[in-house]
């Protein structure tokens, strides 16, 4: 049963214009979400986080939003460029069995156009 | 500043055959995990050490056993590989509860 769902596997957007990246999650008790960002033949690298007090974090060209009432979250980019071609992970932990446990969604490959 | 360091970085065995995947991180962090990512699957966590003494199973554990050599090291080893376990792994570490993971380069297997 995948926690963590990542239902677009792929994006297109011109550069300048808005990415907008989903995820949902089936799991109530996760309380911590996360962003990455994964080149070809690298490790993922985090962009942002954000905790499950909250309904909004920016940093920078990133914004993460969490809808608890919907278990959605999702990553704004803005504006895109193309060096942010990448795959996206969502991620989230939390609960008392969870609280180390770090549950990671499909990807959504973005591409950016020039 | 090495961070996550994993080895090897490519590997190729025969079904059956035994190995270890080793991990070290240098940022004195609590939590150490494995990761696989297959095409389509996403980032999938096989087992974690929340802290040094402990092991946990993940996600995918099966085939798998996992040693917290000390707080630096986190090791996995596939004792009869099969071809199913063809994959990119990943390690990473984090001080603990709700906080940011490290990820290492990746280790890419064959299991032919």
């Amino acid at each position: 049963d995948q926690q963590v769902k990542q239902n677009s596997p792929s994006l297109s957007v011109q550069e300048g214009r808005i990415s907008i990246l989903n995820c949902d999650y089936t799991n109530s008790m996760f309380d911590y979400f996360l962003w990455y960002k994964k080149y070809p033949a690298e490790g993922p690298t985090f962009l942002i986080s954000i905790s499950s007090i909250k309904d909004k974090n920016e940093d920078g060209r990133f914004t993460v939003f969490l809808n608890k009432s919907a278990k959605h979250l999702s990553l704004h980019i803005v504006p895109s460029q193309p060096g942010d071609s990448a795959v996206y992970f969502c991620a989230a932990s939390g609960g008392t069995s969870g609280t180390y446990k770090y549950i990671f969604g499909t990807g959504t490959r973005l591409k950016v156009l020039a | 500043n090495a961070g996550v360091t994993q080895t090897p970085k490519f590997q190729v065995l025969k079904t059956g055959q035994s190995m270890t995947l080793q991990c070290a991180q240098d940022m004195n962090h609590n939590s150490m995990y494995w990761y696989r990512q297959d095409p389509g699957m996403g980032l999938r966590l096989i087992y974690y050490s929340a802290s040094e003494g402990t092991t946990d199973k993940g996600e995918v554990p099966n085939g798998y056993n996992v040693s917290r050599l000390n707080k630096r090291e986190f090791s996995l080893r596939l004792e009869s590989a099969a071809p199913s376990q063809t994959s990119v792994y990943f390690c990473a570490s984090c001080m603990g509860q709700a906080n940011v993971l490290t990820f290492g380069a990746g280790s890419r297997l064959t299991v032919l």
